[in-house]
């Protein structure tokens, strides 16, 4: 199965900053890589697909790059809606397998 | 709208089966994949099964694989898990989630409200 890994677990920014969020693969998944953000009490949100395909309705400070192993995430700059947690999911292989997840804080 | 509506989760005892439905509208159900996707309180999310449009992919996690079982009824646009010798470890939020078109089917692109299995005796 294939593992990943996100990095940092938590993160605390301010409104304006840009963050960014990493994902390994234990294994080259080309760009087969999605991204999702969950607020508390809701279900996830597709943001990205495709390493950095932008889901419809998600904004455009939001984007994704990698291949093969290693992915980012990044937040140009954080508006108050985006504190939540981010998870990056492989689509690959089956079984699909997602990462710990990074909560976005408020600094 | 695309909606997914999912039900059947409840309070089971050990050892004992639940089948979990999940009933789409707004979208062709026919035409594309689905999925279930757990998260136990305070945890992340981890993908249990998947089936693609016509039935012909089916895939499982570790965990659940042998004892969960998930199938379609394009007819009745619903999708279930079938779950059986539930164990504590099953405790969760299960959601159903839309896939994408074609080759994107193994991304959840919709995802319902959940519903949630609490396994206690």
């Amino acid at each position: 199965d294939i593992q990943m890994t996100q990095s940092p677990s938590s993160v605390s920014a301010s409104v304006g900053d840009r963050v960014t969020i990493t994902c390994r693969a234990s294994q080259d998944i080309s760009s087969w890589l999605a991204w999702y953000q969950q607020k508390p009490g809701k279900a996830p949100n597709l943001l990205i697909y495709a390493t950095s395909s932008l889901q419809n309705g998600v904004p455009s400070r939001f984007s994704g790059s990698g291949s093969g192993t290693d992915f980012t995430l990044t937040i140009s700059s954080l508006q108050p809606e985006d504190f939540a947690t981010y998870y990056c999911q492989q689509t690959n292989s089956v079984p699909l397998t997602f990462g710990g997840g990074t909560k976005v804080e408020i600094k | 709208e695309v909606q997914l509506v999912e039900s059947g989760g409840g309070l089971v005892q050990p050892g004992r089966s639940l089948r979990l439905s999940c009933v789409a509208s707004g979208f062709n159900v026919e035409d594309y994949g689905m999925h279930w996707v757990r998260q136990a309180p305070g945890k992340g999310l981890e993908w249990v099964a998947g089936i693609n449009w016509n039935s012909g992919n089916l895939g499982y996690g570790d965990s659940v694989k042998g004892r969960f079982t998930i199938s379609r009824d394009n007819a009745k646009k619903s999708v279930f898990l079938h779950m059986n010798s539930l164990t504590a470890e099953d405790s969760a939020l299960y959601y159903c989630g839309k896939a994408g078109i074609g080759t994107l089917w193994k991304v959840v692109d919709f995802w319902g409200q959940g519903t949630l299995v609490s396994v206690s005796s």
